[in-house]
């Protein structure tokens, strides 16, 4: 079973402040997709990383795959309140079980104004 | 475009009481269709999937059954709810199964057992 650990599980932080979250696993995964849920609604995709050490941006969200397709992390620059939200990454098997995505708990981002 | 629909939003059902959720998807053809759980702090646990009609994989063994009668209409089910059976369930569908094909998911049913 691969198994996608999430830090931290809550982070409540001011407007404009920097944060990074973090998803670790001892297993490798062909790519790592990352996902925004709002309350009430389902996930909704943000990006997804294939290659190992690949960097993504995306406006103030910044992306990372770890060289050994391990891990992720998302830094986020100048916060706001509307990126609040549950933060869920996602990896995708590297053999065999390409039709399923393995999530992560998450991480519950609260930007306060 | 492609679009999912899913309903009903919200539901509330005695324990005991029979299940059906559906999902649709427009806008696309022969896609891989997901039924996944979210129960709060719990992250997301997929219950089944699919390839085609008819074809259905389960991931944990549960009171819950799931069909594909049409290419693009999932459907949820149960006989009899159990309490543990609360929680919020969203489909969610892909293109392909290759490491870029991300899932888009539909708006999620909150079910409340009681």
């Amino acid at each position: 079973t691969q198994l996608l650990e999430q830090s931290p599980q809550f982070l409540s932080i001011q407007e404009g402040e920097n944060l990074t979250v973090y998803c670790n696993s001892s297993s490798v995964f062909s790519s790592l997709q990352w996902y925004r849920q709002e309350p009430g609604e389902g996930p909704v995709l943000l990006v997804t990383v294939v290659t190992g050490g690949e960097v993504k941006k995306l406006k103030r969200l910044t992306f990372q795959f770890g060289d050994a397709r391990k891990d992720s992390s998302l830094h986020i620059t100048a916060a706001q309140p509307g990126d609040t939200g549950l933060y869920l990454c996602a990896g995708v098997g590297s053999g065999g079980s390409n039709y399923k995505l393995t999530f992560g708990k998450g991480t519950l981002l609260t930007v306060n104004p | 475009s492609q679009t999912i629909h899913q309903w009903p939003a919200t539901l509330v059902q005695p324990v005991g009481s029979p299940l059906s959720l559906e999902c649709t998807v427009e806008g696309t053809s022969n896609p891989n269709l997901y039924w996944y759980r979210q129960a709060a702090g719990r992250g997301l646990q997929l219950l089944f999937y699919s390839v085609g009609i008819g074809q259905i994989s389960s991931e944990v063994p549960q009171n819950l059954s799931a069909s594909r009668p049409q290419d693009r209409q999932f459907i949820l089910s149960s006989k009899k709810l159990l309490l543990s059976d609360s929680g919020f369930y969203l489909c969610a569908w892909a293109l392909g199964t290759g490491p870029l094909d991300g899932y888009t998911f539909g708006s999620g049913t909150r079910l409340t057992v009681v």
